[in-house]
């Protein structure tokens, strides 16, 4: 069974661009979110979709989006960028029946990232 | 904020068990705690998870106190392979709140 896979693995963007990362969860999964990992910060969680509905959101600016397809993948979009969004985001997948803050929830499936340098 | 503290490093000697230690003094009833760990460079792992019963897994077992404010994970046989840093999560309203974890160093 394949995993969660994320493209691309590395990029360099520079400041003001916007990026798109791509994430296709586990076949079956439904439940997609992202974090963005730092050094200064650790794991923060960005948002979480479920059959094409954000569910959940992190404390990030709206610089930061999301949206998921009908087949349950998911991208991420960073708009102008800045240097402090220098990352590793990583995506996430949730097997079926899980219900986001219960119980069920606590099994996540992580991709190895997306490390997004801004120059 | 993260609801658990986690020391911030510990060393196990090979073969041995590693205990990882958790507090969550402010965890609710219907809390679970939920152990990730991330090996350097990739996603993290999901460990185990548990209410209020000790688990057991294929990797880990978890030990939760009767009163629930603290666990332990215990990784029985400690390889070189178990390096990494451990999560201990509790969820936070909705969300997986991710402190800063134990770097684990398993040492030959």
């Amino acid at each position: 069974k394949a995993g969660v896979t994320q493209t691309p693995r590395y990029l360099i963007k520079t400041r003001g661009q916007q990026v798109t990362l791509s994430c296709s969860p586990i076949s079956g999964h439904r439940s997609v979110s992202w974090y963005q990992q730092t050094p200064g910060q650790g794991l923060q969680f960005l948002f979480e979709y479920f059959s094409e509905t954000q569910r959940n959101k992190g404390n990030f600016p709206g610089r930061f989006s999301g949206r998921q397809f009908s087949n349950s993948r998911s991208e991420m979009n960073v708009s102008t960028l800045e240097l402090g969004d220098s990352a590793l985001y990583l995506c996430a997948s949730s097997p079926p029946l899980t219900r986001w803050g219960q119980a069920l929830a606590g099994e996540l499936f992580f991709g190895e990232g997306s490390r997004l340098t801004v120059l | 904020d993260a609801k658990t503290t986690q020391p911030t490093s510990m060393d196990c000697a090979e073969g041995r068990a590693a205990n990882l230690p958790c507090n969550h003094s402010t965890i609710s009833g219907n809390e679970y705690v939920y152990w990730y760990r991330q090996i350097h460079s990739q996603g993290p792992q999901y460990i185990i998870h548990g209410l209020k019963n000790n688990e057991t897994n294929e990797m880990a077992s978890l030990i939760i106190t009767e009163d629930r404010k603290s666990s332990t994970l215990i990784l029985p046989h400690a390889t070189l392979r178990d390096t990494a840093v451990y999560y201990c999560i509790v969820l936070y309203g909705q969300n997986f709140v991710f402190g800063p974890g134990t770097r684990l160093s398993v040492l030959p």
